[in-house]
């Protein structure tokens, strides 16, 4: 089942802009993680946030998290063309390591 | 770096034959899971192991199997393959909750 929701599910911007993707989930969480993935190929983990934090940087990445709202968000800054992916993000609970991703947002970087 | 590899990336097969999808990791992690990702619809869980010979269903579990009888390996199993398995299937292992994928395998069915 289907716990996390992308929005939007597509995105194109100019290169060096910022790109905000968000995702929304129905039910309690221990941690929220994004995940991108080019095309045609596996995933690659990006970044995790747990349930008791509300920020997280890595590099250009900026993720929150709203428990209160179930939603989170992802920003990239400064895009560049490489950054042209999926990105997916993904739910986990407590007591297992089962994760339950979202549909995705296709980014595309218009160089 | 953690390494997940899976045996094929592209397999063309027919209708009612039996096909195996293989996927190896080199980081000893005890959970792997196979997904398969169609386009609209995301990942969905068919099946994961979280040990040896140990197995539980996911989310799609119809028409497929799984063995695992070395920790590193876990196949995955269409007993009889038909049009509607066509789909692209991806392979991880989980340590800590984060998940390392494989290329994935695109299945095409005859």
């Amino acid at each position: 089942s289907q716990q996390g929701e992308e929005d939007p599910q597509a995105l194109s911007i100019q290169e060096g802009e910022n790109a905000t993707m968000n995702c929304s989930y129905k039910t309690s969480i221990n941690n929220l993680q994004w995940y991108r993935q080019n095309s045609g190929r596996g995933l690659v983990h990006l970044i995790l946030i747990r349930s008791n934090e509300r920020e997280k940087h890595s590099g250009r990445l900026r993720v929150t998290l709203d428990t209160s709202k179930k939603s989170s968000s992802l920003l990239i800054t400064a895009s560049r063309a490489a950054d042209t992916a999926s990105y997916f993000c993904a739910t986990g609970a407590s007591g297992n390591e089962k994760l339950t991703f979202g549909t995705g947002t296709r980014l595309t970087i218009i160089p | 770096d953690v390494k997940v590899t899976q045996s094929s990336r592209y397999l063309v097969k027919r209708t009612g034959e039996k096909v195996f999808l293989e996927c190896v990791q080199d980081m000893d992690h005890e959970n792997m899971f196979w997904y398969r990702q169609d386009p609209g619809l995301g990942l969905r869980l068919i099946y994961f192991s979280y040990d040896v010979k140990m197995k539980e269903k996911g989310d799609i579990p119809e028409g497929y199997s799984v063995s695992r009888e070395k920790k590193e390996r876990f196949s995955l199993i269409l007993e009889s393959a038909s049009t509607n398995q066509t789909s692209m299937y991806l392979c991880a292992s989980s340590w800590q909750q984060t998940q390392y994928f494989g290329p994935g395998t695109r299945l095409l069915v005859l």
